[in-house]
């Protein structure tokens, strides 16, 4: 059955980076893109971005673009999302998708269990 | 961007009541529209994609309608385990990916 394992919680300080890790299983890594989605607390869904785990390719929303880099590692099938200059409204539930191409966008079948980075001084 | 609104934001009803949901779009997707269910601290999941195709189990009492601009999530019967959040997410343009801001369904 298809798994997403992520990381544990993290507690960070503005300034600081994270970096979280989500594993997968069941499927063959390298055939689906995989998404990153955060969710402050009580908020909605805010998509950040994609990478390519056969090419390693990415794609970050434009927020993001210069603070966020998403890497793989395929002898692991484990996919990485790292924040840098983190700051305070930076503190969310992240989340990694995997997605499936429908027309020219994607939507997101599994979803890991979600990451709590806290950014506080 | 194409943006979305859900409503109502909030709703309470009766376990085995008929609930409907409703996505807007602010231009017209076609049938690009996806639906997800978030259970309280838990991750989303997928019911819905293409606007009325029944992700693989699910369960039958979750239902999609709609292309354009109008979508709606009916959940015939009411469970206690659907007390949940429901977004919409659109799926015709690209980037960026976007969801609605959600609907909270709650049991009278």
């Amino acid at each position: 059955q298809v798994q997403l394992v992520q990381s544990g919680a993290e507690v960070k300080k503005p300034g600081a980076s994270v970096k979280v890790s989500c594993k997968a299983s069941g499927y063959t890594f390298t055939g689906y893109f995989m998404h990153w989605v955060r969710q402050a607390p009580g908020q909605g869904l805010e998509w950040m971005g994609w990478i390519n785990p056969n090419s390693g390719g990415t794609h970050y929303a434009q927020k993001f673009q210069g603070r966020v880099t998403m890497t793989r590692d395929t002898s692991i099938s484990t996919a990485y999302m790292e924040v840098s200059r983190l700051r305070s409204d930076d503190t969310a539930v992240y989340y990694c998708a995997r997605a499936q191409l429908y027309g020219s966008s994607w939507y997101f079948d599994y979803w890991g269990q979600g990451t709590l980075v806290t950014v506080s001084s | 961007d194409i943006q979305l609104t859900q409503s109502p934001s909030f709703l309470s009803a009766s376990v085995g009541d008929r609930v409907t949901i409703t996505c807007r779009a602010s231009q017209g997707i076609s049938s690009y529209l996806a639906w997800y269910q978030q259970i309280p601290g838990k991750a989303p999941k997928l019911l819905i994609y293409a606007a009325s195709t029944l992700q693989s189990g699910v369960p039958s009492r979750f239902s999609g309608s709609g292309s354009g601009t109008e979508f709606t999530l009916t959940i015939n019967s009411l469970q206690p385990e659907d007390i949940a959040t429901y977004f919409c997410q659109q799926l015709y343009s690209y980037p960026p990916i976007t969801f609605g801001p959600g609907t909270k369904v709650d049991i009278k």
